[in-house]
């Protein structure tokens, strides 16, 4: 089966930098995923690696190892609306088909 | 485009009612899928479609129905409903040969 961990709830304030990990333990591995869902929303797409290394995209950026089952996304510049769960997913190849797991989220407070 | 689209929004059902949760996708995506997300538990993946006439389970399958008669709907079927099924039901589809899940707005299902 497949374990993904991450923190239940963090906070930060805004205009600062916050650093959301996420470790998993998984076999078949075929990318990482974080989205971000605000209350009563559906996800959204934030990021995707398969390879290791850093992707950065605006004020987002993800980080993978896969050696170590590691991930984390990194949010700078805070500002209010990041306030919102960040869900890690892990996908993995199951057959002939490719299966995401998601981790429970992080939710994230962004206070003034 | 409409995206993702799910019907109804939301649902109160008795147990041992049965019914079933639409989802469209006007994109041409060959994959789609049913999740299922409670507080503290993430997404758990219920059963997902590889392309008209493909179905699989997933992680939790018990209880529900799918099939995929063309490439644009999944309907999700609860047999026979029951409180454990209380949940919010999101729908999602990709190409297969691309990363990002895009995700429908959700059902909200209370089963008394």
């Amino acid at each position: 089966g497949q374990n993904i961990d991450q923190p239940t709830e963090m906070t930060a304030t805004e205009g600062a930098i916050v650093q959301i990990n996420c470790t998993y333990q998984t076999s078949g591995f075929n990318g990482l995923f974080w989205y971000q869902q605000h209350a009563g929303e559906a996800p959204t797409f934030l990021s995707y690696n398969v390879l290791d290394g850093l992707e950065e995209k605006g004020r987002f950026s993800s980080f993978l190892s896969r050696s170590k089952g590691y991930s984390y996304l990194l949010l700078k510049e805070l500002q209010m609306k990041d306030s919102a769960s960040y869900l890690c997913a892990v996908r993995v190849r199951s057959g002939s088909a490719r299966q995401l797991t998601f981790g429970s989220g992080t939710q994230l407070t962004v206070l003034p | 485009n409409a995206g993702v689209t799910q019907t109804p929004k939301f649902q109160v059902l008795k147990t041992g009612q049965s019914m079933t949760l639409q989802c469209a996708q006007d994109m041409n995506h060959e994959y789609m899928s049913w999740y299922r997300q409670d507080p503290g538990m993430g997404l758990r993946l219920i059963h997902y479609s590889v392309g008209a006439g493909i179905t699989d389970q997933g992680e939790v399958p018990n209880g529900y129905n799918v099939s995929r008669s063309t490439t644009e709907d999944f309907p999700l079927r609860l047999l026979s409903a029951a409180p454990s099924q209380t949940s919010v039901y999101f729908c999602a589809s990709s190409y297969l040969v691309k990363e990002t899940q895009y995700f429908g707005p959700g059902t909200r299902l209370l089963v008394l």
